[in-house]
C-alpha cells in the first residue's frame, strides 16, 4: 500500500511558468515532509522539507505548501527553468519512528520537463 | 570527496549469477540504506542498517543479503540473479537524528540478461 500518493506522474511546463506537484498521505503519525530532486543518472538529493507546524516554507523559487487537515502537501516551482527538469519525489516520515529508524516513505515521483 | 560512493557504477550479468555491490560513506553517519529504483523511477526501500544492526528489512527475496562490516560500509550481495532484478540500486546514509537528510550515492545500474 502506497503510504504517500503523488501526482501528476509527469508534468510539462514552459520556461517561466509555475510547476505544481501534489502529494497526499493517510498516516497522521507523519510529521516530516521532505522533497527530493533527482537528475538523470544521479541519486536523489534533498531539495526542501517542511514540518507540519507551518503551512508554508519557501526557499528561493521552491515553496512547499502544507495542509494538515487535508493531509496534503505540494511543491511549487516558480519561474520554472530548463535546469529544473528532473524527477521530484515527495516523502514522509515520523520523527517518533520507533523501530523503523529513519524510514522515509516516498511518493512514486513526478517527471518534470521545462521547455525553453 | 564523494560523500556516498558505490561500486560498480554499471553491472551487466547473466541470469543465475551472483553479484555484489559495495557502498561506502565518509559522512560519519550511523544509518545506511539500500533502495531499488525500477524503470518507472519508483524508489523502494530494501534494507536499513543502524550501527551495523539491521533495522528495516522490507519484503525482499532472500536472494538479497546486505552486509555491514562497519558503520561506514553497507554491501549488497545478490544470489541467483533474475531478469526482474534489473534496476538501479541506490545506497544512502543519514545521521541518527530527527528530520535527518538522506544522502544518496550515484547508483549502480544492474542489467540482468
Amino acid at each position: 500500500q502506497q503510504q504517500v500518493k503523488q501526482s501528476p506522474q509527469s508534468l510539462i511546463v514552459q520556461k517561466g511558468g509555475i510547476s505544481i506537484i501534489n502529494c497526499a498521505y493517510e498516516n497522521t503519525a507523519f510529521d516530516y515532509f521532505p522533497w527530493y530532486q533527482q537528475f538523470p543518472g544521479k541519486g536523489p538529493a534533498l531539495l526542501i522539507a517542511i514540518r507540519p507546524d507551518v503551512s508554508e516554507k519557501k526557499e528561493g523559487r521552491f515553496t512547499i505548501s502544507f495542509n494538515k487537515s487535508a493531509k496534503q502537501f505540494s511543491l511549487h516551482i516558480m519561474d520554472s527553468q530548463p535546469g529544473d527538469s528532473a524527477t521530484y519525489f515527495c516523502a514522509a516520515s515520523s520523527v517518533n519512528r520507533g523501530s523503523t529508524l529513519g524510514r522515509l516513505y516516498f511518493g512514486r515521483g513526478t517527471q518534470l520537463t521545462v521547455w525553453p | 570527496d564523494t560523500a556516498v560512493s558505490q561500486t560498480p557504477k554499471y553491472l551487466v550479468t547473466q541470469m543465475g549469477n551472483d553479484k555484489s555491490i559495495k557502498c561506502e560513506q565518509n559522512l560519519g553517519h550511523d544509518t545506511m540504506y539500500w533502495y531499488k529504483q525500477d524503470s518507472k523511477k519508483f524508489l523502494k526501500i530494501m534494507f536499513s542498517y543502524n550501527n551495523k544492526e539491521l533495522i528495516i528489512n522490507e519484503t525482499v527475496p532472500n536472494r538479497f543479503s546486505p552486509k555491514s562490516p562497519d558503520k561506514a560500509h553497507l554491501n549488497l550481495h545478490i544470489n541467483s540473479l533474475e531478469l526482474g532484478d534489473s534496476a538501479v540500486y541506490f545506497c544512502a546514509s543519514s545521521q541518527d537524528v530527527p528530520e535527518e537528510t538522506q544522502y544518496f550515492g550515484p547508483g549502480t545500474r544492474l542489467l540482468v540478461l
